[in-house]
Order: C-alpha cells, then sequence, then structure tokens
C-alpha cells in the first residue's frame, strides 16, 4: 500500500525568506500525481501546486514550486518570499493512477513570523 | 458556484446516536470521497466511491457506511457513534478521466463531536 510521510510537523520561516516543506512517499506505481494543499485557519482545503510523476520538469506555480526526485520518492515544497499568508497547514498527497484513492501525509504546520 | 457542498456544518451526538452526513458536488465528477481529519494524524480516507454505483472501504472503514446515492450526492452514515469518531470530516471529488488536472476539491468540511 502507498504511504506519504511528512516527517516535519511543525516548521517557522521569517518573512521573505525562503522555506522547503519536505515529503516522501513509498509506492511501487510507476504513474501518479503528486499534490500540495494548503489548509489555512479557515480549514478551507486549497491546492497548491501538483506534478505527474511521468514528468521530469519541477512543478512552479508563482512562489510555490516542488523538489521532485522519483528514484528517491522525494516531493519537497519550497516556498520563496514568504508572507504572513501562507501560515497554514500544508498535506503532502499522493493519487494512486488505476483506483483514484488519494493519499495524504500528516502535515506541516507553517509559521510566518513578521 | 457551489463546488462541494456538506451538510451540516457542525453536530453534536451523544454516544450511540445515529447520524448522517450528507456531499453533494455540482462539478459533473465522477469520484467522490470521504475523509477525517484528526490532529496530528492528516487526512483519513474513510471510505470512496470511484464511480456512480460503486464504493470502497478506505484507511479507516470502521464504524462508518457510505451511499452514492447518483452521480451528485454521497452519504457518509455513523449507526451508533462513538466519542472515537469526533473529527473534522470532509467530503470531496474529482473528475476521472479525460483531460483534467487531477485536483481533489473538498468541501468546508463538517465537525462532529461525540459526548
Amino acid at each position: 500500500a502507498q504511504t506519504v510521510t511528512q516527517s516535519q510537523p511543525e516548521m517557522s520561516v521569517q518573512e521573505a525568506e525562503t522555506v522547503t516543506l519536505s515529503c516522501t512517499y513509498d509506492t511501487s506505481e510507476s504513474d501518479y500525481y503528486l499534490f500540495w494543499y494548503k489548509q489555512p485557519p479557515s480549514r478551507q482545503m486549497i491546492l497548491v501546486i501538483r506534478q505527474e510523476a511521468y514528468k521530469q520538469q519541477n512543478a512552479t506555480e508563482n512562489r510555490f514550486s516542488v523538489n521532485f526526485q522519483k528514484a528517491a520518492k522525494s516531493f519537497s515544497l519550497k516556498i520563496s518570499d514568504s508572507q504572513l499568508g501562507d501560515a497554514a497547514m500544508y498535506f503532502c498527497a499522493y493519487r494512486t493512477s488505476g483506483t483514484y484513492k488519494y493519499i495524504f501525509g500528516t502535515g506541516t504546520r507553517l509559521k510566518v513570523l513578521a | 458556484n457551489a463546488g462541494v457542498t456538506q451538510t451540516p456544518k457542525f453536530q453534536v451526538l451523544k454516544t450511540g446516536q445515529s447520524m448522517t452526513l450528507q456531499c453533494a458536488q455540482d462539478m459533473n465528477h465522477n469520484s467522490m470521497y470521504w475523509y477525517r481529519q484528526d490532529p496530528g494524524m492528516g487526512l483519513r480516507l474513510i471510505y470512496y466511491s470511484a464511480s456512480e454505483g460503486t464504493t470502497d472501504k478506505g484507511e479507516v472503514p470502521n464504524g462508518y457506511n457510505v451511499s452514492r446515492l447518483n452521480k451528485r450526492e454521497f452519504s457518509l452514515r455513523l449507526e451508533s457513534a462513538a466519542p472515537s469518531q469526533t473529527s473534522v470530516y470532509f467530503c470531496a471529488s474529482t473528475k476521472r478521466g479525460g483531460q483534467n488536472t487531477g485536483e481533489l476539491f473538498f468541501g468546508e468540511g463538517s465537525r462532529l463531536t461525540v459526548l
């Protein structure tokens, strides 16, 4: 069975600095999707960025980028120029290719310091 | 644009009571999901429905039942609520196949407390 591990329960970053959140996963599949979701205090789940496993190029969305290492089964999220609004819980997620199951990590709470 | 709608948003139950969480999506999605979120445990999949007419167990199905009523609606039922089922419940949906981003769309969550 697939698993997703986020080993950092909590991280802090100074405003305008860069922070990297870690995620590793375990799978025997070759084709899958990976996602980072943000959950602010409002509880709403917001998609930050997605990566298709067959694409070698790392995904980027404005200040958010990923470092996707398929062989190492690693999918880290880099947030550049951190803003106070980035403070939230961040979840890494894996989607299986056949059954469309989405499996989430335990989350990393990001604090942004002014 | 409603997206994924869950009801109720909040509910307090006594141990042994039953209740149903309702979920509906208006995006013509094939697949629907129920997750629970507990501190330090992330989102754990309870049940999912890959397509209308099918349901499958996730990681933590014990104590729950689901019904995929039609393509739009997917309900979660607690037959005899227990304090361990105190949690925030999320319904989610996604389009299966074709040209799509694979994004999972979430409802706003339902906070359930079992006393």
